[in-house]
Formats: structure tokens, C-alpha cells, sequence
């Protein structure tokens, strides 16, 4: 069974930094690119980043230049490093994954909340 | 990117009534890669459709999707209770994959 968890979120200041990880099990992970989506409160979910299979990556406008995804295989993990928070990043993070090529993301973990206020 | 918006924001239903949720596009939606998703508080989404039409493993043939191009539909045939929930459209066709707003199904 498809297990993802993620871990990592908390209160940090403007400005801070936070480092997401999402722990993977069930299947065999180095096959699959991994993603992170997030719903701020009361919004709907916003597709953040993906780390293909080779480690390239790919982000949302709102996030370039600020966060960094990537994937350690041999831990089954993948991180979400997040520098120059601010408060519009307040928001439940999720990693997923696809279920199968060209279909959309099938298996969510249950998300980690991060907040960014003084 | 391709915006999608959902309609209504929030729909009030019986258990056992039929709901219809709307969710169009910007711009065409490549190979209709739609996909429409359950959201409960504290949950992971659930995937209900993909492809517009098909429905994933284990979802109950009450759920079904349609549509093509920029207009597709989510159609719940008899609400039960475990039903009321937010729905949410997406679209992972066109780079950067995006969702709707979502649409509240709530106990009348």
C-alpha cells in the first residue's frame, strides 16, 4: 500500500526558512516523480513543485526562485526547502505522487501545516 | 496557465438528491486530462475521475464525470452522508498543472 507522510511544518517568522520532508513507502520510489501541492486557509490547492526521476525540477511562478524540492532515493524521501517565507505561503503542504503515466495525482499524504507569522 | 473555475461555490442538498458540480476552463483542456477531486478536513484529497469520464479504483458508480474541452461536469447521483465534502477540478494536461476554487456539498 502507497503510504506518503510528511513532516516538517511548524511557525516561522517572514522572512525564515523551513524544510519539508515527505517519507515514501509502498512502492518503488525512484520510478516515480514526486510533487508537492498546497491549500492555503480557505483556498483552493495550488500545484507548488515536482522532482522527476533524475532530479530535475520544476516550480510554480509563486515559489521560483525561493523554494527547492529534491529527492534522496535511497531514503525514499523527498524535501521541500523553503527560504524568504511569507505570509501568503501560510498553507497545508502535501506531497503526492501519480498514479500511472498521464494520469493525475492518486496518492496524497495527509499534508503538514506550515505558518508564517510574527 | 489554464485558470478553472469552479460554479457554485457551495451547493445545499438532501442525502438521496442529486448533485451537479461545474468546473470550466480557460482554455481547452488537453487529451482531457480532468480529474476531480473528494477533500475532507484533516484528509488527503481523494481521486474520484480522471480522463474526464473514468472513474478511479474503488470510487462507487454514484460518481461520474463528463464534459470535453473547456466545460466538464461532476455528477454525485444520490448524495449519501459520507458525500458532503469540498470537490475540486484539475487539470494536469498543460504545465503548471492547476485546480478550481473547489465546491462545498453541503447537509441542507
Amino acid at each position: 500500500e502507497v503510504h506518503l507522510v510528511e513532516s516538517g511544518g511548524g511557525l516561522v517568522q517572514p522572512g525564515g526558512s523551513l524544510r519539508l520532508s515527505c517519507a515514501a513507502s509502498g512502492f518503488m520510489f525512484s520510478n516515480y516523480w514526486m510533487h508537492w501541492v498546497r491549500q492555503a486557509p480557505g483556498k483552493g490547492l495550488v500545484w507548488v513543485s515536482r522532482v522527476d526521476l533524475e532530479g530535475s525540477t520544476a516550480y510554480a511562478d509563486s515559489v521560483k526562485g525561493r523554494f527547492t524540492i529534491s529527492r534522496d532515493n535511497a531514503k525514499n524521501t523527498i524535501y521541500l526547502q523553503m527560504n524568504s517565507l511569507r505570509d501568503e505561503d501560510t498553507a497545508v503542504y502535501y506531497c503526492a505522487r501519480i498514479v500511472a503515466v498521464g494520469t493525475p495525482l492518486g496518492y496524497w499524504g495527509q499534508g503538514t501545516l506550515v505558518t508564517v507569522s510574527s | 496557465e489554464i485558470v478553472l473555475t469552479q460554479s457554485p461555490g457551495t451547493l445545499s442538498l438532501s442525502p438521496g438528491e442529486r448533485a451537479t458540480l461545474s468546473c470550466r476552463a480557460s482554455q481547452s483542456v488537453s487529451s482531457n486530462s480532468l480529474a476531480w477531486y473528494q477533500h475532507k478536513p484533516g484528509q488527503a484529497p481523494r481521486l474520484l475521475i480522471y480522463g474526464a469520464s473514468s472513474r478511479a479504483t474503488g470510487i462507487p458508480d454514484r460518481f461520474s464525470g463528463s464534459g470535453s474541452g473547456t466545460d466538464f461536469t461532476l455528477t454525485i447521483s444520490r448524495l449519501e452522508p459520507a458525500d458532503f465534502a469540498v470537490y475540486h477540478c484539475h487539470q494536469y494536461g498543460s504545465s503548471p498543472w492547476t485546480f478550481g476554487q473547489g465546491t462545498k456539498v453541503e447537509i441542507k
